[in-house]
């Protein structure tokens, strides 16, 4: 079975400075890995999907990921903190078959805090 | 911008009363999935369909939730009798087709407590 573990509950950073919240996986075969963002009371949204083409991943509003085989790990990173930001973030492997059944296995998320 | 609508957006009942959800997709999206996300937890899939069909109901609880989707279209989600535990978000989603590199779309969510 797939799994994600996000190593950090929670990330407190200063507006104008890196961002980086940490995913580790596992994966029996080359996972399909994103990230997702949920902002208080909204639903969830797509920041970036690995594909497999390209181990660096940009997403939207300045996001990027870097998968990295050796490490298992599929960190997403952020060179400026903007307030806008603060919201969970959850990382996430798709567990398909190959078939109709296409199950996401959510991290247990990370509360991103923003200070000005 | 087309979104996945969903309601009631909060939902307060007592134990043993029957709920449900109702959820409206994307239009033109054939696969659509409910989530509950418990708070703290992320979101774990209770039910996928593919267009009217159940792909996968295997974390549904049946003796008390069930999911219908009858003409592939908008879907319901149903608890009766609610239990204490129960209290959650439950997030509807859509995604174009099923495969695993698909985008899901979240609609806002329905919060429920159960008193």
């Amino acid at each position: 079975a797939q799994s994600v573990t996000q190593l950090d509950s929670h990330v407190s950073v200063s507006e104008g400075t890196p961002v980086l919240l940490r995913c580790n996986y596992s994966s029996s075969y080359s996972p399909s890995l994103f990230w997702y963002v949920q902002h208080p009371n909204k639903g969830l949204q797509l920041l970036l999907k690995y594909t497999s083409a390209a181990t660096l991943v940009k997403g939207i509003n300045g996001f990027e990921a870097e998968f990295k085989k050796s490490e298992t790990s599929f960190h997403l990173t952020k060179p400026s903190a903007h307030m806008s930001d603060a919201a969970e973030y959850f990382c996430v492997v798709s567990e398909w078959d190959g078939g109709a059944t296409n199950k996401l296995i959510f991290g247990t998320g990370t509360l991103l805090a923003v200070q000005p | 911008e087309a979104e996945v609508a969903q309601s009631p957006r909060y939902k307060i009942t007592e134990k043993s009363q029957a709920v449900a959800f109702w959820c409206d997709p994307i239009s033109g999206h054939a696969t659509l999935y409910w989530y509950r996300q418990i708070l703290g937890q992320g979101p774990e899939l209770l039910v996928q369909f593919q267009d009217e069909s159940v792909v996968d109901d295997s974390q549904l609880p049946k003796d008390r939730f069930s999911a219908e989707r009858l003409k592939g279209v908008d879907s319901t989600l149903k608890i009766q009798p609610a239990e204490l535990g129960d209290s959650a978000m439950y997030l509807c989603a859509s995604s174009l087709r099923t495969g695993g590199l698909q985008e899901l779309f979240f609609g806002e969510g329905s919060r429920l407590t159960v008193l």
